[in-house]
């Protein structure tokens, strides 16, 4: 069965300094997310990306935060200056909807530790 | 309290017997989905329930959706140690402008005893 992918696995970075997250979605997926957990607190939606555009975003993304779909297949979260309360485990998803199905398919995270 | 809030926050049972969590949410939803993550790991999706349905079964799994109380149960039967787990809900919107953006609740963690 098709499934989300992401890299690194886990990425340990310095203050200030810029990381990019990448995903591979479900090829047949229309729809791309990116949501993020805090150790021990709950999935918080951060933005959505449909038709080569974000079309939902919330208060945590704010302008250091960016996200690309540089080609067919990559689906990118990029912070472009790190703080240490960026630290938590970030999670893409895609989804496809059609009128039977219209779940999110979630990769199993990047684990980022700002130091 | 939030949108998607889960109870109890932790349950403890023994292999064999039912687990039920519960979730409330506040807003007109479109579909409402549980997911289950294992300790720092990601999120895999067990149902989805669409805001017309009212039960759901899938395997071991059974949800209920009260539109009118805006809450949701997961049942699982003849719980196994490997059902250890955190439970979340999630709901989708209702509305135009919603992209299918999910709102996650605290979750509700699982602790089957062999």
């Amino acid at each position: 069965e098709p499934e989300v992918t992401q890299t690194p696995s886990h990425q340990v970075t310095q203050m200030g300094q810029e990381v990019i997250l990448r995903c591979v979605p479900i090829s047949n997926h229309l729809y791309f997310y990116w949501y993020r957990q805090i150790l021990g607190q709950k999935v918080e939606f951060l933005v959505s990306f449909y038709n080569n555009e974000i079309s939902e975003k919330s208060e945590i993304f704010d302008d250091q935060f960016s996200v690309e779909r540089p080609d067919g297949s990559n689906f990118t979260l990029k912070i472009r200056s790190t703080k240490l309360e960026d630290s938590a485990m970030y999670f893409c998803a895609s989804r496809r909807r059609t009128r039977d199905k219209d779940t999110q398919y979630f990769g199993p995270g990047t684990r980022l530790t700002v130091l | 309290s939030q949108q998607g809030e889960e109870d109890p926050q932790a349950l403890s049972i023994q292999e064999g017997e039912n687990a039920t969590m519960n979730c409330s949410y506040k807003t007109s939803i479109n579909n409402l989905q549980w997911y289950r993550q294992n300790s720092g790991r990601g999120l895999v999706h067990l149902i989805l329930i669409r805001s017309n349905e009212r039960e759901k079964h899938s395997g071991r799994l059974r949800v209920t959706l009260d539109t009118s109380k805006k809450s949701s149960s997961l049942l699982i039967t003849a719980s196994r140690a490997a059902d250890t787990a955190s439970y979340f809900c999630a709901t989708a919107n209702a509305g135009g402008t919603s992209y299918g953006k999910l709102t996650f609740g605290q979750g509700t963690i699982l602790t089957v005893h062999p």
